[in-house]
Parts: C-alpha cells; sequence; structure tokens
C-alpha cells in the first residue's frame, strides 16, 4: 500500500482563520479522498480531490468552506477556513489502492479556540 | 443512499475470549466492504475487505468477516483477543471505483484483563 503523510500533524488555531492541510503519497494516485472526523464521531467524507479539475463535494461541504487543490497525481491539498469551534477534529486524507481500497494518512488534529 | 449501522458502540470482552463486531449495510447492489481499525491518536488500518467471491474473508492481525447477503451483514470475528486489539472499529461500503466510503459510527473495544 501506499506510504501517505500529512501535514501539520496537529495544530490549534483562532476562530476566523484559515489553515492548509497537505497530504503527500509516496506513488501516484488516480483518487485523493478528504474526511472529518469530529470528536468522537465517525468519519464522514468531505469531497473526492480530483487532478486537473474541481474537487467534487459531498452534501453539506462547499467549496467556499473547504477549498481543495490537487495539482498532481501524488499531492492534494485541503483547506479549512473561516474556522470556528465547530470545525475542531481530525481531518484526513485517503487514497484509492488496488482493488478499490482506500488506505488513510495519519491524520490532521485541528483545535480551533 | 447507502448507510452502515454498527449497533454496538461499546464492547468489553475478556482478554482471550472470542470477539464479534455487528455491522449491517443498506445499498442496492452487492457493495463494497471494509473493517478498518483505529488506535487511539492513530489513522485507520484497514483489517479486511470484501468485494466478491468467497464470502468468508480472512484479514490482518487474526480477524475474520463474513459477508451476508441475505442479512445485509458483515460482521467482523476474532477468535481469542489480546490487550492490544483494544481500539475503534469501524464498517465501511462503497460502490467501488470512484465512489467515497460511507462509515459505520463505530463500535469501541474494551479489553478486560
Amino acid at each position: 500500500s501506499a506510504v501517505i503523510s500529512q501535514k501539520p500533524s496537529r495544530d490549534i488555531c483562532q476562530r476566523g482563520t484559515s489553515l492548509t492541510i497537505q497530504c503527500q503519497v509516496d506513488s501516484q494516485v488516480t483518487m485523493m479522498f478528504w474526511y472529518r472526523q469530529q470528536p468522537g464521531q465517525s468519519l464522514t467524507l468531505i469531497a473526492t480531490a480530483n487532478q486537473g479539475s474541481e474537487a467534487t463535494y459531498e452534501s453539506g461541504f462547499v467549496i467556499d468552506k473547504f477549498p481543495i487543490s490537487r495539482p498532481n497525481l501524488t499531492f492534494s491539498t485541503l483547506t479549512v477556513s473561516n474556522m470556528s469551534p465547530e470545525d475542531s477534529s481530525i481531518y484526513l486524507c485517503s487514497v484509492g489502492g488496488t482493488g478499490d481500497t482506500q488506505y488513510f494518512g495519519p491524520g490532521t488534529r485541528l483545535t480551533v479556540l | 443512499a447507502q448507510s452502515v449501522t454498527q449497533p454496538d458502540i461499546h464492547i468489553t470482552v475478556s482478554e482471550g475470549a472470542s470477539l464479534e463486531l455487528r455491522c449491517n449495510y443498506s445499498y442496492g447492489a452487492t457493495p463494497y466492504l471494509f473493517w478498518y481499525v483505529q488506535s487511539p491518536g492513530q489513522g485507520l488500518q484497514l483489517l479486511l475487505k470484501y468485494f466478491s467471491g468467497d464470502t468468508l474473508v480472512q484479514g490482518i492481525k487474526g480477524f475474520e468477516a463474513e459477508f451476508k447477503r441475505s442479512q445485509s451483514s458483515f460482521n467482523l470475528r476474532k477468535p481469542s483477543v489480546h490487550w492490544s486489539d483494544a481500539a475503534e472499529y469501524f464498517c465501511a461500503v462503497s460502490r467501488g471505483g470512484a465512489d467515497g466510503l460511507t462509515f459505520g459510527k463505530g463500535t469501541h473495544l474494551i479489553i478486560q484483563p
């Protein structure tokens, strides 16, 4: 499986600011996804990061709040914009591997004060 | 829309005892089914997956799961648990390909000495 890294691993931010999370994969992958895990909750898909085109967002998530970039087949960023305490979550990227299996990065733990 | 139900929020098992974690899904066709484990402060690790074929699938760490179409279930089992199995377990479903994962709410496994 691919080796996936995320930066930063954690951060504490002030409300109203923005944070960009990076996801780096050690091999080229077609599919990359971003998920949110709110405290004590399950994972929810935010969007699919498409290389060369706009991300595809799930219901309840919008581009203005969670802009995503996918400049190439090994890298993606997720920005959490105009943050509020409700955005405090773990944000995880995943990549599609062989056989439609998804592998996850270690996550970014975000706390918004 | 697809959905996943994990009816047990918490399960406590004695070390060395057998384990079964329940997962029911709702999906119109044969889904792609997954079990992931999340240890405290860690990312998600894939335990096993089912796409087609043999309905009993073997995974890592001695886990297995059985797909039962008639019951729309994909229960996870382990014959003898170890203290290191204490973690959060998530069942997930997808349609495969470019589709993201839909997760259940998770089952928190506690191991008693």
